[in-house]
């Protein structure tokens, strides 16, 4: 298995332009999630899914899109890229044992800088 | 917005000394507190998921503890090696989906 993949690992943007992260994972995992890391921040929740066609926001969805049309993928879209939006993000996926999500298992990270 | 407070912030340990630090979470709506260890570029790495208060979990030198009655988790890690160094990360699961991580116990140990 490869677990959680994430594409591209590294990107820079220019302010007002538009990508997307991608995300997949090849666990069958119900859960995933997209989160942000800061320089003094945790890990903060920006979109979650909870299985295919079901999507919903985290703590900071702010200028983001997700989608979730198929189990394995969950893309992240930055609509109109600001140098707010430089950060570390991390894909994340789970699956529920008993009601309980059980431990998250994290991509590899994207690196995104927005000039 | 959940809080997860997480002290200390940083810690040196000398290679050899045992160290232990504190998670804080909501004692409201538990479902369950997870620890995860995070090595610099690398990714987040699940340590130890809790559901039961009084839950103790051990994966070789490291160990935790969950109170769940008063709203902390503490983790060990006994005879601090140098591949101990990393954050230690842990979240709470209120059960709506969402994790909340407090921002990590950095430690440092010192050959």
């Amino acid at each position: 298995n490869a677990g959680v993949t994430q594409t591209p690992k590294f990107q820079v943007l220019k302010t007002g332009q538009s990508m997307t992260l991608q995300c997949a994972q090849d666990m069958n995992h119900e859960y995933m999630s997209w989160y942000r890391q800061d320089p003094g921040m945790g890990l903060r929740l920006i979109h979650y899914s909870v299985g295919a066609g079901i999507t919903d926001q985290g703590e900071v969805p702010n200028g983001y899109n997700v989608s979730r049309s198929t189990t394995e993928d969950f893309p992240l879209r930055l609509l109109s890229a600001a140098p707010s939006q430089t950060s570390v993000y991390f894909c994340a996926s789970s699956y529920l044992t008993g009601g309980v999500y059980n431990e998250q298992f994290f991509g590899p990270g994207t690196r995104l800088t927005v000039l | 917005i959940l809080n997860v407070e997480q002290s200390p912030q940083s810690l040196h340990v000398q290679e050899g000394d045992s160290t232990n630090f504190t998670c804080s979470f909501p004692s409201s709506n538990f479902y369950a507190l997870h620890w995860y260890r995070w090595e610099t570029a690398k990714s987040p790495e699940a340590l130890f998921v809790m559901t039961l208060n009084g839950d103790e979990k051990k994966k070789g030198r490291i160990s935790a503890t969950l109170n769940t009655k008063e709203g902390y988790s503490y983790l060990y890690i006994k005879g601090s090696q140098p591949e101990d160094s990393a954050t230690y990360l842990c979240a709470f699961d209120n059960g709506n989906n969402r994790l909340a991580f407090g921002k990590g116990n950095q430690v440092v140990v010192i050959p």
